[in-house]
């Protein structure tokens, strides 16, 4: 299987623990987006990453949240204090770099805040 | 504030029939928009494309329309069936100096296809 994939499938986590989530992206994608859905809703916009730049961060992303991707391959969404607000799926996507690329997102990690 | 919406929360329609989402805008930036199906416990799933520069593109049984001086689009699927039954989002993407691809999506509109 070739397309994104996303570790763990589900989470859950007392409120104040720290998590952290892997994203694989397809193996030639330079391109690296982390979104987030909450239910009802369609996904929002987190980080994107080109190679192991981090380029662009949401104000959806507070000081909680740090996104790394190392060597430009994998990436981790680590959630430090967690709170129930930050109950939701987290969604990975990849893409190529250049205009109007099409970005396939991964199976997502569902997080339950208690 | 929402930039890209779905007012139609739900749509059922009978096997066979043709189904229509719709999906307005707010941002003129926006050159490139998308259509993305999505199944329960699943991640988004693309469908179809469209750029700006563009009215209309087909592929299969989808055909996504866009009408930019209304800042609207639809994905019309003929004909449906039962397995189109999904969540479907519109999404958009902006031109821009930093040119990062993000989209914005709408809500999301349930469809159901009945046999």
């Amino acid at each position: 299987d070739t397309g994104v994939s996303q570790d763990p499938r589900h989470k859950i986590t007392k409120r104040g623990q720290n998590v952290t989530f892997r994203c694989d992206p397809i193996s030639e994608h330079n391109r690296l987006y982390w979104y987030r859905q909450t239910l009802g809703q369609g996904p929002e916009f987190l980080t994107y990453f080109q190679n192991e730049a981090q380029l662009e961060k949401s104000r959806l992303l507070s000081d909680r949240f740090s996104a790394e991707r190392p060597k430009g391959s994998f990436s981790t969404l680590e959630i430090q204090r967690t709170e129930q607000g930050d109950s939701a799926m987290y969604l990975c996507a990849s893409s190529l770099v250049g205009v109007r690329m099409v970005q396939f997102f991964g199976p997502g990690t569902r997080l339950t805040v208690l | 504030d929402q930039q890209v919406k779905q007012n139609s929360p739900s749509l059922s329609v009978q096997e066979g029939r043709i189904s229509i989402l719709n999906c307005d805008y707010t941002n003129s930036m926006f050159d490139y928009f998308l259509w993305y199906k999505k199944y329960p416990a699943e991640g988004p799933t693309f469908l179809i494309s469209i750029s700006s520069i563009k009215d209309k593109n087909e592929d299969g049984r989808f055909t996504v329309f866009l009408n930019k001086s209304a800042k609207h689009l639809s994905l019309h699927i003929v004909p449906s069936q039962p397995g189109d039954s999904a969540v479907y989002f519109c999404a958009a993407s902006a031109r821009g100096s930093s040119n990062t691809g993000k989209l914005i999506f709408g809500q999301g509109t349930t469809l159901q296809v009945k046999p």
